[in-house]
């Protein structure tokens, strides 16, 4: 099994313009997740996915919009990148809502310039 | 709200040794307690998980212990290898809610982290 596979692994991208992170996972998940890491700030919750057809804000929203294309797959996308967007951002995805052992994708490290 | 901190932000250590991770919270209402280990390049890994009725759990060499009394969680590796080098986080879950289709969520808080170095 992949598990938790998120694309592209880098990308720099100007102040401004736009891209989707993609998430998509093989282990038949209903939860899904988008976290940032920063140094020092830990890993922080922008958008889950409870199940198929739902959504919700996490810790720190703005900035960003989310899609649950289907179960399998969960997109994060910067409509207009700022510097402060820069970050790893990890994809996760869990069993149920309630369960925490979530397991993370390997990262998108991205750099707005 | 929840905020989690960790004592040390590295920890040095002999192969062969004990290594002692700490972390603190601060919601006396957190329920749920995972610690997650994370190499270089790479997402975070579950290690060992801990619910809030349990004082001790113990896992392949590693054990978590929770003292509610002064919300703090350890987490202990036992003759710790090379190959445990990496950052390890606690992570701590203060209930959440119900979205607005009525599913049930935790809420995790992350720590920050402590970088755990082992030297042969």
């Amino acid at each position: 099994n992949a598990g938790v596979t998120q694309t592209p692994k880098f990308q720099v991208l100007k102040t401004g313009q736009s891209m989707t992170l993609q998430c998509a996972q093989d282990m038949n998940h209903n939860s899904m997740y988008w976290y940032r890491q920063d140094p020092g700030m830990g890993l922080r919750l922008i958008y889950y996915s409870a199940s198929e057809g739902t959504t919700d804000k996490g810790e720190v929203p703005n900035g960003y919009n989310v899609s649950r294309l289907n179960k399998r797959e969960f997109s994060l996308r910067l409509e207009s990148a700022a510097p402060s967007q820069t970050s790893v951002y990890f994809c996760a995805s869990s069993v149920r809502p309630t369960q925490y052992g979530y397991t993370f994708g390997s990262g998108t490290r991205l750099t707005v310039v | 709200g929840e905020s989690v901190g960790l004592h040390l932000p590295t920890l040095s250590v002999q192969e062969g040794d004990n290594s002692i991770i700490n972390c603190a919270y601060s919601n006396s209402a957190s329920d749920y307690f995972i610690w997650y280990k994370q190499e270089s390049g790479k997402g975070p890994q579950f290690i060992i998980d801990i619910r809030s009725n349990m004082d001790k759990r113990q896992g392949q060499r590693v054990t978590v212990l929770l003292n509610k009394t002064v919300k703090h969680l350890s987490l202990q590796i036992a003759a710790t290898q090379p190959g445990d080098s990496a950052v390890y986080f606690c992570a701590v879950n203060w209930g959440g809610g119900a979205n607005a289709g009525g599913t049930s969520y935790g809420k995790l808080t992350f720590g920050q982290g402590t970088i755990l170095t082992v030297h042969p």
